[in-house]
């Protein structure tokens, strides 16, 4: 069984820190997903990786594919009390995507 | 607009009766699942389809039901809700596997007393 653990759970900062959401499997997955889920709504794909290796850049996130495929990290730099929400990890799976639990994220103004 | 709709957004319903979550995509997607998402548990998949007429089992399908028969429309059946059942509920539909992108309906939020 493909699963994927997603650290930390919730992670509560400060305006303008950094931080790091990590999804590691034992498993190798094809292709990753990150999506973002905010209150009452449905989760939205914020970036796809599939090389391993791969860093992919959207504004002040940075998400990284491991070597192997087998993990993956968001990297918010300065963080922005627009980036709270809950961040969901996705590996591709057969047939089927296989996601982490999830990271809360609360950023104080 | 491309879009997952689902119906009813809120239910309240008591045990035993009967009740359909309606799920439909206009974007032609060939896949469609149900998630169950509760605290700390995450996502977790119901049922997912492939195409008309091909359900599968994913990881909680116990106490569900799914049809398949047009492409555009998935429904959850909850023959007999139970108090367990209680849970915020998600349809979504990508274009096949892979890398496409999973787009995910608004929610469901099932209260069973």
């Amino acid at each position: 069984t493909q699963l994927l653990e997603q650290s930390p759970q919730f992670l509560s900062i400060q305006e303008g820190e950094n931080l790091t959401v990590y999804c590691n499997s034992s498993s190798v997955f094809s292709s990753l997903q990150w999506y973002r889920q905010e209150p009452g709504e449905g989760p939205v794909l914020l970036v796809t990786v599939v090389t391993g290796g791969e860093v992919k850049k959207l504004k002040r996130l940075t998400f990284q594919f491991g070597d192997a495929r087998k993990d993956s990290s968001l990297h918010i730099t300065a963080a922005q009390p627009g980036d709270t929400g809950l961040y969901l990890c996705a590996g591709d799976g057969n047939y089927q995507l296989i996601w982490g639990a999830g990271t809360k994220l609360i950023i104080k103004p | 607009e491309a879009q997952v709709t689902q119906n009813p957004r809120y239910l309240i319903t008591v045990t035993g009766k009967k009740l359909t979550v309606t799920c439909s995509q206009n974007m032609n997607h060939e896949y469609m699942s149900w998630y169950r998402q509760d605290p700390g548990l995450g996502l977790r998949q119901i049922y997912y389809s492939m195409n008309v007429e091909v359900t599968d089992k994913g990881d909680v399908p116990e106490g569900y039901k799914v049809s398949r028969k047009e492409k555009r429309n998935f429904p959850l059946i909850l023959e007999s809700p139970s108090p367990n059942q209680t849970s915020l509920y998600f349809c979504a539909s990508r274009k096949r596997g892979g890398t496409d992108t999973q787009y995910f309906g608004p929610g469901t939020r099932l209260t069973v007393l």
